[in-house]
């Protein structure tokens, strides 16, 4: 069965300083990767996705994520953290191409401190 | 473009009463849909798919259903409703492996 683990409920950080949220998954097979961004009492909006192609995904809001077979692993990183960045982060994993039976993570809730 | 329209945003319901909450998704056709909850800490959890009209998978044993009367449209519904219903209940449809989510119902059983 697949699976998606998240490592930190909660990550916090000074504004200007670098986001680390880290994810890692569980499949027999190639999985598609997703990060996703909920602000409270929001839908969510996808940040970026991995299927297969570049290792290295870059997103919007400058968010990026690398994805290390080896590890099994699709942390989502930026750079330079701004108050804007404040928000629950979902990383999502896939296996079946057709009905789209997304695999979510508990959430982490990133805190941006001014 | 496509735009997913869900309602009502918020919603307070006494036990045992009804629930009824719709969502549409415009600029698309034929679209897979998609009913989720989120429970405070608990991440999403998928309730119900939708690969066409009329067609309905149910993941999970639970004391809601779900419709799909027209192709672009999906129904979430409760005859009686449960103290453990409440959350935040998520329209979304797909396309080429990407969820586009609606904005969110916020439901509350007293």
């Amino acid at each position: 069965a697949q699976s998606v683990t998240q490592l930190d409920s909660h990550v916090s950080v000074s504004e200007g300083t670098p986001v680390l949220l880290r994810c890692n998954y569980s499949s027999s097979y190639s999985p598609s990767l997703f990060w996703y961004v909920q602000h409270p009492n929001k839908g969510l909006q996808l940040l970026l996705k991995y299927t297969s192609a570049a290792t290295l995904v870059k997103g919007i809001n400058g968010f990026e994520a690398e994805f290390k077979k080896s590890e099994t692993s699709f942390h989502l990183t930026k750079p330079s953290a701004h108050m804007s960045d404040a928000a629950e982060y979902f990383c999502v994993v896939s296996f079946n191409f057709g009905n789209e039976k997304l695999t979510f993570g508990t959430g982490t809730r990133l805190t941006i401190i001014p | 473009s496509q735009t997913i329209h869900q309602w009502p945003a918020t919603l307070v319901q006494p036990v045992g009463s009804p629930l009824s909450l719709e969502c549409t998704v415009e600029g698309t056709s034929n679209p897979n849909l998609y009913w989720y909850r989120q429970a405070a800490g608990r991440g999403l959890q998928l309730l119900f798919y939708s690969v066409g009209i009329g067609q309905i998978s149910s993941e999970v044993p639970q004391n809601l259903s779900a419709s799909r009367p027209q192709d672009r449209q999906f129904i979430l519904s409760s005859k009686k409703l449960l103290l453990s219903d409440s959350g935040f209940y998520l329209c979304a449809w797909s396309e080429i492996r990407e969820l586009f989510f609606g904005e969110g119902s916020r439901l509350t059983v007293l």
